[in-house]
């Protein structure tokens, strides 16, 4: 699986946009990129995914680089409860190839929200 | 999304003891779970894979006989961390796979073992 590199923190103002870079120098044409987040002692919440396509749903964009090798999550108005860590995971899906589609975290990025 | 739950939500043990945790989908079927685990201030590891109907694919460095996974149907998975030890104190999440290209998780479990 390619590995991804993430800042180990990150602040930003409540109202403003958060931006969350990613990079996945090593990722091949099969993986997706796969956004997930964890609020403190809860589970992870899916975000967003895509492949090479920009993509947007009512949580955040995902911006991808074209050679893919680095995208950016982007939280358009953080509200505090945005605080989390965010992990950006890359991964051949599930079913795919065989795939079992098990997503290795890495340490993400804490992203503290401040009024 | 799909909902995941697991029960119970936090439990605290004796050593020795046994400790069962499950996992349910509640509103797909999942061919597939994954438990993991994760240590304060660490990130999640997975510690195993189980398939509906047949036996679970644990990960390296993870007791098969210590972690036992039951996946009997395709809505329920359960983890029973037996003859439960301090080090084994964790937060246990279970995801569930299924079609799609994302996965579900769990709530979690918050075990301490004394």
């Amino acid at each position: 699986d390619a590995k991804t590199t993430q800042p180990t923190s990150m602040d930003c103002a409540e109202g403003r946009a958060a931006n969350l870079p990613c990079n996945h120098s090593t990722i091949s044409g099969n993986e997706y990129v796969y956004w997930y987040r964890q609020i403190h002692s809860q589970g992870p919440q899916y975000i967003i995914h895509g492949l090479k396509n920009n993509e947007t749903n009512e949580m955040a964009s995902l911006i991808i680089t074209e050679d893919r090798k680095s995208s950016t999550l982007i939280l358009p108005h953080a509200t505090l409860r945005d605080t989390a860590v965010y992990y950006c995971i890359v991964r051949v899906p599930m079913n795919y190839g065989g795939s079992q589609g098990n997503l290795i975290f890495g340490k993400g990025t804490k992203l503290s929200v401040k009024p | 999304g799909a909902v995941v739950s697991q029960h119970p939500s936090r439990v605290i043990c004796k050593s020795g003891t046994s400790v069962k945790i499950e996992c349910r989908s509640l509103d797909f079927q999942a061919t597939t779970m994954f438990w993991y685990r994760q240590f304060p201030k660490q990130s999640l590891m997975l510690m195993a894979t189980s398939n509906e109907g047949s036996k679970a694919t644990y990960e390296q460095g993870v007791e098969k006989d210590k972690f036992l996974i039951n996946h009997a149907s395709l809505t329920l998975s359960t983890l029973t961390v037996t003859s439960a030890h301090p080090e084994d104190s964790s937060f246990y999440i279970c995801s569930c796979g299924g079609p799609g290209f994302w996965q579900f998780f769990g709530p979690g479990t918050r075990l301490t073992v004394l």
